[in-house]
Formats: structure tokens, C-alpha cells, sequence
């Protein structure tokens, strides 16, 4: 059965800090997407990383892939409050499917 | 330039009615699907097409019904509702490279369904 999971579910830091939230999946993926999801909102894509040892980064936020490791992170740098948020990951496992993970709930206290 | 466009935005239904989620899409994206989004379940996909006449079960199709008969237009049907179909359903559309997605899922606002 494939797995995506994210962790921690849950996460609540302080502006300022520095923290990486995790992204595992138990089937092979060459692709892997972050999206971010504000309360009663839809999703937004926030990167799309297409090959092993893939890095992009967009204002506080940094996402890499290691396929062999099957593991995604988005690292968050000095989080500020607007980052406040759910964070989810997903992977394609070549059969047209797009596979979610659990979602990490994000929220920066000021 | 609408996007994905899901209606209705809320609803109610009675156990056992029956109703259509409607999801159309102007990117003119050959591939649609629906998701319901349950709190620490993620997004679970329903059912998606790759194209006009061709649909396939996702993780969860028990229940739903789809049908492809354009581009632009994909429904999601619920024949007799439950209240374990109470969720947020999101349609979301992308290009389709091959068999792998080349480019980020696009969705809708949502539909906020509850079953009484």
C-alpha cells in the first residue's frame, strides 16, 4: 500500500525559529510537490521538484528531494506569522495517480 | 481566466438523497480529479479522468460515481448519500506528461458537503 506521510502533523513555533518538516513515501516517485492549504481555503502550489537532489526555494521556505531516501523537506527559515498554514506533500507513482500526504498544521506564534 | 470552477460552495443533504458536484475547468487540461479532504486524513483521491470518456477509481471511489463527456466538465456523482461522505471535496486539473505530472495539481475552492 502506498504510504505518504508527513511529519509532525502538528507543529507550533515561535517567529524567528527555524524548523524542517518531513516528507516520507514508500513507493518510487521521481516527482514530488508541496502545496499550502489556509484554513477554509483551497491549495496552492508551493514547489514542484522533479528529479533527485532537487532544491528550490521561494522567501522563507526551501524544499529538496532525495529519491533514493524516498524523503521530501521543507526547511522554514525565521518563520513569521503569514507562514501560519497547512503544508502538504504529494507524490505520482506513474499510474496517474497523485498521492497526498497527511498534512502538517503549521502555526507561528508572534 | 476562471481556472477550476466547483459548485456549489456548500450543502446539505438528507441520508440517501442524491446529488451532483459540479467541476469545470477552463486550463483545457486533459486530466481532472476529485478529492475529499477529512481532518488528519489528507487528501484521499476519488476517482480522475485522463481524458473526455475515460475515468478510473482512486483510493476511495465507494459511493461516487463520474462521467467525462468533455474537456471541460467533470461531475462527481452521489447516487445515495451517507453521513461518512460529510467532508471537503476538491476538483483539481493539471497537464498531463506521459504518465507523470510535469507541472503542479490546480484547484478548486471546494465543496463543503454535510450529510444528516
Amino acid at each position: 500500500e502506498l504510504k505518504v506521510e508527513q511529519n509532525p502533523l502538528f507543529l507550533s513555533m515561535q517567529e524567528g525559529k527555524n524548523y524542517t518538516i518531513y516528507c516520507n513515501y514508500s513507493t518510487t516517485s521521481d516527482r514530488l510537490y508541496w502545496y499550502r492549504q489556509d484554513p477554509g481555503k483551497s491549495l496552492e502550489s508551493l514547489f514542484v521538484l522533479l528529479s533527485n537532489g532537487a532544491v528550490k526555494q521561494e522567501g522563507r521556505l526551501m524544499a529538496s528531494l532525495d529519491t533514493k531516501a524516498r524523503l521530501s523537506t521543507l526547511h522554514i527559515t525565521a518563520a513569521v506569522h503569514d507562514l501560519s498554514a497547512t503544508y502538504f506533500c504529494a507524490v505520482t507513482p506513474g499510474t496517474y495517480k497523485y498521492i497526498f500526504g497527511t498534512g502538517t498544521r503549521l502555526k507561528v506564534l508572534a | 481566466n476562471a481556472g477550476v470552477t466547483q459548485t456549489p460552495k456548500f450543502q446539505v443533504l438528507k441520508t440517501g438523497q442524491s446529488m451532483t458536484l459540479q467541476c469545470a475547468q477552463d486550463m483545457n487540461h486533459e486530466y481532472m480529479s476529485w478529492y475529499r479532504q477529512d481532518p488528519g486524513m489528507g487528501l484521499r483521491l476519488i476517482h480522475y479522468s485522463v481524458g473526455a470518456g475515460i475515468t478510473d477509481q482512486g483510493e476511495v471511489p465507494n459511493g461516487y460515481n463520474v462521467s467525462r463527456s468533455t474537456t471541460e466538465d467533470f461531475p462527481l456523482r452521489l447516487l445515495s448519500a451517507a453521513p461518512s461522505q460529510t467532508s471537503v471535496y476538491f476538483c483539481a486539473t493539471h497537464p498531463w506528461g506521459g504518465e507523470v505530472a510535469s507541472t503542479e495539481a490546480f484547484f478548486g475552492q471546494g465543496t463543503r458537503l454535510t450529510v444528516v
